[in-house]
């Protein structure tokens, strides 16, 4: 059984960069995608992007200047950092196993069928 | 760029009643894209539904989903007290690639 680990440093100082992992064990990062996904009290589920193993990846528009994804297959992990941090980037951050692909000539089938508990970002100075 | 509206946001409810849940999208949604997820407290969000109406693995057949076009519904039937969560709809789109998430209805015990 898949399980997936988020972890980071808890606390970030406002304009710094925030870098988390996720750790997966009981499957490996080589052949899917993963996907962060963070959650607020006042905003509920946003989508940060996917990054996909065998190559490709996609941020949401509004945080693609500060995003960056990869993963490690010697480690199996799969990382994010998100620099220029403000309070407006606290969040419980989560990594998700991404099942994604073609379902016609125009559209695609996204779903995270395996996540991890999530990690706490709190940006304060 | 594509809303996601749930409705409602909150849904009171008893054990053994049925749950209707809403995700309108502001304009047509293809149906590949639309998923089900529920929050719980402490707990790893989980996938309930893809496709709009295909039960994830180990999903319970109390759990359903509908829809087409800009209108999706999950239904929850014989409601159980672990099923008193939050859940979310989302759905994905290729022309710009982006995902978007609903607002997120709460399910709480009446």
């Amino acid at each position: 059984q898949v399980h997936l680990q988020e972890s980071g440093p808890g606390l970030v100082r406002p304009s710094e960069t925030l870098s988390l992992t996720c750790t997966v064990s009981g499957g490996s990062v080589t052949d899917l995608c993963w996907s962060w996904v963070r959650l607020t009290a006042g905003r509920g589920l946003y989508w940060i992007g996917y990054v996909c193993n065998k190559g490709g990846s996609n941020y949401n528009p509004s945080l693609k200047s500060r995003v960056a994804m990869s993963v490690d297959t010697s480690k199996n992990q799969v990382s994010l950092t998100l620099s220029s941090v403000t309070a407006a980037d606290t969040a419980m951050y989560f990594c998700a196993r991404t099942r994604l692909g073609p379902a016609s000539r125009y559209s695609y089938y996204y779903h995270m069928d395996v996540w991890g508990r999530g990690t706490t970002v709190t940006v304060s100075s | 760029e594509l809303v996601l509206t749930q409705s409602p946001d909150t849904l009171s409810l008893s054990p053994g009643e049925t749950a209707t849940l809403s995700c309108r999208a502001s304009q047509s949604v293809i149906s590949s894209s639309l998923a089900w997820y529920q929050l719980r407290p402490g707990q790893a969000p989980r996938l309930l539904i893809h496709g709009t109406s295909t039960r994830a693995t180990g999903i319970p057949d109390r759990f359903s989903g509908s829809g087409s076009g800009t209108d999706f519904v999950l239904t929850i039937n014989r409601l159980e007290p672990e099923d008193f969560a939050v859940y979310y709809c989302h759905r994905y789109g290729v022309h710009p690639p982006l995902l978007t998430f609903g607002g997120g209805t709460k399910l709480e015990i009446k």
